[in-house]
C-alpha cells in the first residue's frame, strides 16, 4: 500500500449536495493528519487537524479510523467555493515535527450549479 | 501581516543555469521548508530548517542548496538547472518544528528548457 492514497477524481456534485471522501494510510504509527485545500495553480491552505474524536468546523466534518487506517472529509450543504482539491496529509511517525509529514495526491472536486 | 511571500512567481531557465527562489515570512516563524509539486504526485519535501543556521535535507535534495541565516528568510538555490525541476515550489512555515500546521507560500512555476 502506497505510504497516503486518495481516489483523485473528480467528484462531480450539484450544489447543495453532500459529499465525502477517504483517505487511506499505510503507517500505523502516524500520529497526526490533516486535510489542506488548493485551488487551481494556489498554494495549500490549512482546513482542518482531524482528531481521533473526529471534529466539526461548520459544513466540514473530518473522521478517523485507526483500525481501518483511513482518514475521511464529509462536505455538508456543497458550495460552488468548495470546488478544488482537498489534500490528505499524514505525518510519517509518531515522533512529530513538520518534516514527517506525506502529502496525498489529492481528491478533486467540482461543484456544479 | 504578509505570512509567507515567494519570489518569483514565473521563471524561465535554461539547463545549467543557476538561480534561487526567495521565501520570506513575517510571523516568527522558527520552521520553514520547501516543497515542489510536479503532476500526479504529492507535495514533496525537498529541505527544511528548524531555525536560524540550521538546515537539513528532505525527501529529494539533490540539485538544491539551502541555507537560513535569518528567521525570516530561507532561500532555495538551484545550483545548475535540469529539465527535471520543472515544477511547482512551494515555500512552507509553521511556528516551530512539532507543530505541523503549515502556512504556504503562493508558489513559484519554474520551467527548466
Amino acid at each position: 500500500r502506497k505510504e497516503v492514497e486518495q481516489d483523485p477524481g473528480p467528484f462531480n456534485v450539484p450544489e447543495g449536495a453532500t459529499v465525502a471522501f477517504n483517505c487511506t494510510y499505510s503507517n500505523s504509527a502516524s500520529q497526526s493528519f490533516f486535510w489542506y485545500r488548493q485551488d487551481c495553480r494556489k498554494e495549500p491552505k490549512l482546513l482542518m487537524s482531524v482528531y481521533s474524536s473526529g471534529n466539526e468546523d461548520g459544513r466540514f466534518t473530518a473522521q478517523l479510523n485507526r483500525a481501518s487506517q483511513y482518514i475521511s472529509l464529509l462536505i455538508r450543504d456543497s458550495k460552488l467555493s468548495d470546488s478544488a482539491t482537498y489534500l490528505c496529509v499524514v505525518s510519517r511517525d509518531s515522533g512529530g515535527g513538520a518534516d514527517g509529514l506525506t502529502f496525498g495526491k489529492g481528491t478533486h472536486l467540482i461543484i456544479q450549479p | 501581516n504578509a505570512g509567507v511571500t515567494q519570489t518569483p512567481k514565473f521563471q524561465v531557465l535554461k539547463t545549467g543555469q543557476s538561480m534561487t527562489l526567495q521565501c520570506a515570512q513575517d510571523m516568527n516563524h522558527e520552521y520553514m521548508s520547501w516543497y515542489r509539486q510536479d503532476p500526479g504526485m504529492g507535495l514533496r519535501l525537498i529541505h527544511y530548517s528548524v531555525g536560524a543556521g540550521i538546515t537539513d535535507q528532505g525527501e529529494v535534495p539533490n540539485g538544491y542548496n539551502v541555507s537560513r541565516s535569518t528567521t525570516e528568510d530561507f532561500p532555495l538555490r538551484l545550483l545548475s538547472a535540469a529539465p527535471s525541476q520543472t515544477s511547482v515550489y512551494f515555500c512552507a512555515s509553521s511556528p516551530r518544528w512539532g507543530n505541523e500546521k503549515l502556512f504556504f507560500g503562493s508558489g513559484t512555476q519554474l520551467s527548466v528548457l
